[in-house]
């Protein structure tokens, strides 16, 4: 069955700090979603790209999908506080499939 | 609501009893999701329901258990006869389902449910 793999599986910065979390799948994805889960909650949903080569922004977070929308990753700027938890990246199951595949995640400590 | 409402927040059971946890999705979204949580990794699917039909129940890790969304609102995922393997944090999620594939919907989660078997 499909695979979703991400990379590194822990990641401790300093506050300021860039970070990067990568995300690989084993089949083309129509689309990729990116959520963030806080310690002790639940994941909110982030973004989403659907198109090859697709480069979305939201303030210091740069989303970018592969060219073979097999890849994707999440860059994050000067990172605060506020960015600590864990990000996972999740695509389609499969072809008109239901389900989102999740990866495993990359947790994000920063250290003040 | 204004978002996804789980019940209980926690629950501990002895093993090979039965329980059911409660999702109450976001008014007006046609699918609903749970998913199973373990610690350290990443939400994994069980079972999903466009209003009150169960159209993919493939990731339900076994016959003990068994989901429902009888009037297409709440929906109730029952383990019968838990066993230890069954702790985790079952997480329900509602998405519009509005466009063709909903896997292509943002999905809202709930709190979840700690499930902790003794």
């Amino acid at each position: 069955g499909q695979q979703v793999m991400q990379i590194p599986q822990y990641q401790h910065v300093q506050e300021g700090e860039d970070f990067t979390t990568y995300c690989n799948s084993s089949t083309t994805l129509s689309n990729i979603q990116w959520y963030k889960q806080r310690p002790g909650g639940h994941p909110v949903f982030l973004i989403q790209l659907v198109k090859s080569g697709e480069v979305k922004k939201q303030k210091r977070l740069t989303f970018q999908f592969g060219e073979a929308k097999k890849n994707s990753s999440l860059h994050i700027t000067a990172t605060q506080t506020t960015d600590v938890g864990t990000y996972f990246c999740a695509g389609p199951g499969g072809a008109g499939s239901y389900q989102l595949t999740f990866g495993k995640g990359t947790k994000l400590s920063v250290i003040p | 609501g204004a978002g996804v409402s789980q019940s209980p927040r926690y629950k501990v059971a002895k093993r090979g009893q039965d329980v059911a946890l409660r999702c109450d999705p976001i008014s007006g979204h046609v699918s609903l999701f749970w998913y199973q949580q373990a610690l350290g990794q990443g939400p994994e699917f069980l079972t999903y329901f466009q209003n009150e039909a169960q159209l993919d129940k493939s990731g339900l890790p076994s016959d003990r258990f068994f989901a429902e969304r009888p009037e297409g609102s709440v929906s109730t995922l029952k383990i019968q006869r838990t066993q230890q393997e069954d702790s985790a944090v079952y997480l329900c999620a509602s998405s519009l389902g509005a466009q063709y594939f909903d896997s292509n919907q943002p999905q809202h989660f709930g709190d979840g449910t700690r499930l902790s078997i003794l």
